[in-house]
């Protein structure tokens, strides 16, 4: 069974600061997912990742299959920008995701 | 516009009822799924389904109950059994495929008292 690890598991950091949350996972994987969920506990999809590195906006994500590795990179950051930020992984069948517990966001004005 | 719509949004019971959680989907998906969110613990698996009529339990499926009868639809259903109900529920689908995207609803907070 795979072991999805985030870091950090709470960040606080000032408006306009670059965002680095990470994850590691412990076997390997189709695919790797990066979600953001509201106070309200909707989940919003950011990226799903495969390999490289993956930009939308101010995000960016970027994946290592051979560390097991990805990160999720927010630029410019923003107090909307606060959010749990969930890594997910994926293996190789339809038996669902393995997900990691959340890193809690929060950017100061 | 195509999505996965759970409902309520929240939901109240007293103890010892059952309470059915609905998920309807209009993206064509095969698999479905329900996870459940407890404060400072990951999503974990409930039960899923790759193609109507079958399903599978997931890691924590005691107490919980699914059918699926239509491929738009997989309800989940909180049975008395279930010792720590309170929780938020998530559902979620996507195609069966290597490297499908996954898609999810809102979904439900139940508080039960």
């Amino acid at each position: 069974k795979n072991e999805v690890e985030q870091s950090p598991q709470n960040l606080t950091a000032q408006e306009g600061e670059f965002i680095t949350i990470n994850c590691s996972y412990s076997v390997g994987i189709s695919a790797l997912h990066w979600l953001q969920q509201h106070p309200g506990g909707g989940i919003v999809s950011l990226f799903m990742l495969s390999s490289g590195k993956k930009k939308h906006g101010r995000l960016i994500a970027t994946i290592n299959i051979q560390e097991k590795h990805s990160s999720l990179h927010i630029t410019a950051s923003h107090p909307r920008d606060s959010a749990v930020y969930i890594c997910a992984v994926r293996g190789g069948g339809a038996d669902g995701l393995t997900f990691g517990k959340g890193t809690h966001l929060i950017i100061q004005p | 516009d195509g999505g996965i719509t759970q409902s309520p949004k929240y939901l109240f019971r007293k103890e010892g009822q059952n309470v059915t959680l609905s998920c309807e989907q209009n993206l064509n998906h095969d698999a479905m799924y329900w996870y459940r969110q407890d404060p400072g613990q990951g999503l974990r698996l409930i039960y899923y389904s790759q193609i109507v009529n079958d399903f599978q339990k997931g890691d924590i499926a005691e107490g919980y109950s699914v059918s699926r009868e239509k491929k738009e639809s997989f309800p989940l259903t909180v049975t008395s059994a279930q010792k720590n109900p309170t929780a938020f529920y998530l559902c979620a689908s996507s195609m069966p495929r290597v490297g499908d995207e996954a898609f999810f609803g809102q979904g439900t907070r139940l508080t039960v008292v």
